[in-house]
Parts: structure tokens; C-alpha cells; sequence
């Protein structure tokens, strides 16, 4: 049972690239998210997902894009990347889906480790 | 969402119980009590959740005030691979699921 796979698990990003860090599941969950953790700091969100072809924006959603076309993918695209960006990126994913989301766990990726330089 | 509170970090031996507090003086009578863990290096981990009863599952136990303004997470006992960082965070009824980490417990392990 995968559960929540990213891809990739690290890349160097020179200032002004773009990238599509993937996240897929596997656990037909309709809830997912996208998070980063700077060094030494707790996760902050940055977008989610309800469903397949919906999505919000979450704390910290500048300089990223989002799009949700089936209910196993969600990628984050980094546009004109910025070293305010160097960080580490989780995806994670829950049931939802008309039960009770504040009573579902979240399944998280291993992450991806983003450098920009 | 409420706040909550926990100690900086804690230290443990290796094979002893481990009682992790939360305090969250303002949680409302919907918000769920969740406790992940995140290892070093890895994503965070779902540890268990809870309402108002105690829970028990194959990682821990939680335990939880009956004014339910506090909660401890208990780890029976512990082993090297129990040392990360443990976060209890509050989601409401309204919440989209978006998870609020603080700065969490850092469990040192000592064998």
C-alpha cells in the first residue's frame, strides 16, 4: 500500500526556473493539501484540494500554483522559483468525503526538499 | 481553530512510559484533539485523535481531561525510533482539515 508518494525527493532550482513537484495517492481520499516546512518550523498550508477540479488557497499561497484534474493527483507548480522558496515540501491527503474531516487523520509524503539557489 | 500548548521537549529511557501534555484551556465542544510525530527527516506521522473518551490504538494512548481542556498522549514504552517531534493540534467541525502546527514537543530518547 504506497499511500501518499512525491516525487521528485530532491531538487536544485536555480533562481527564476519552474518546477512541478508531484503528489499522488492511492488511498481514493478526496481531501488533499499541500504544505511546507521551512528549517526548524512547524508546517504551514499552502493550498488544498475537496475534490477533483476543486481547490482553495491556504496560508502561505504566493508564487505557487495548483491544479486538481483527477482524485489521485494534485501537483504544486513553482512558477518563477525565489530562494524564499528553498524549503521542504509535504503533500498529504484525507477521507472526507461527507464524514466528519475534523474526525479523519491525514496521511502525509515523504516530502520533497527544495533548494533554489 | 483553539490553541494548544506543550513543553519545549522532554526526555525519556529507553523502555519507560512516556507521558507527552497538551494544554488547550480554549477548545470548543467540536474540536477534535489530534497528535502526529514527525521523525527527523520525514513527514509528519498520525499518531491518534480523540473527542472526549480516552483512546487506545498500536502506537499509543490518549488521554483526555474531563473538562477536556488538557490531553496527554501516552507511549507505553518507549523506543529509539519513538524520539521526534510530537505536535497536538485542535481541528473544528468547520475546519477544511488544514492541519496548524505549533512548535511541538521535541522526545529525546535514551537508551
Amino acid at each position: 500500500n504506497a499511500g501518499v508518494t512525491q516525487t521528485p525527493k530532491f531538487r536544485i532550482l536555480k533562481i527564476g526556473q519552474s518546477m512541478t513537484l508531484q503528489c499522488t495517492q492511492d488511498m481514493n481520499h478526496n481531501y488533499m493539501y499541500w504544505y511546507r516546512q521551512d528549517p526548524g518550523m512547524g508546517l504551514k498550508l499552502i493550498y488544498y484540494s475537496v475534490g477533483a477540479g476543486i481547490t482553495d488557497k491556504g496560508e502561505v499561497p504566493n508564487g505557487y500554483n495548483v491544479s486538481r484534474s483527477t482524485t489521485e493527483d494534485f501537483p504544486l507548480r513553482l512558477e518563477l522559483a525565489a530562494p524564499s522558496q528553498t524549503s521542504v515540501y509535504f503533500c498529504a491527503s484525507s477521507r472526507g468525503g461527507g464524514v466528519t474531516l475534523s474526525n479523519q487523520p491525514q496521511h502525509f509524503g515523504d516530502g520533497t526538499r527544495l533548494s533554489i539557489l | 481553530d483553539a490553541k494548544t500548548t506543550q513543553p519545549n521537549s522532554m526526555e525519556s529511557n529507553e523502555e519507560e512510559p512516556v507521558h507527552l501534555p497538551c494544554n488547550h484551556s480554549t477548545i470548543s465542544g467540536t474540536d477534535y484533539i489530534h497528535w502526529y510525530r514527525q521523525l527527523p527527516s520525514q513527514g509528519p506521522e498520525y499518531v491518534i485523535h480523540g473527542l472526549t473518551s480516552n483512546v487506545n490504538n498500536r502506537m499509543a494512548s490518549l488521554a483526555i481531561a474531563e473538562d477536556r481542556k488538557s490531553s496527554t498522549l501516552i507511549l507505553h514504552r518507549a523506543t529509539l525510533r519513538d524520539a521526534a517531534v510530537y505536535y497536538c493540534i485542535l481541528l473544528g467541525s468547520g475546519n477544511t482539515g488544514k492541519l496548524i502546527f505549533g512548535q511541538g514537543t521535541t522526545l529525546q530518547v535514551k537508551p
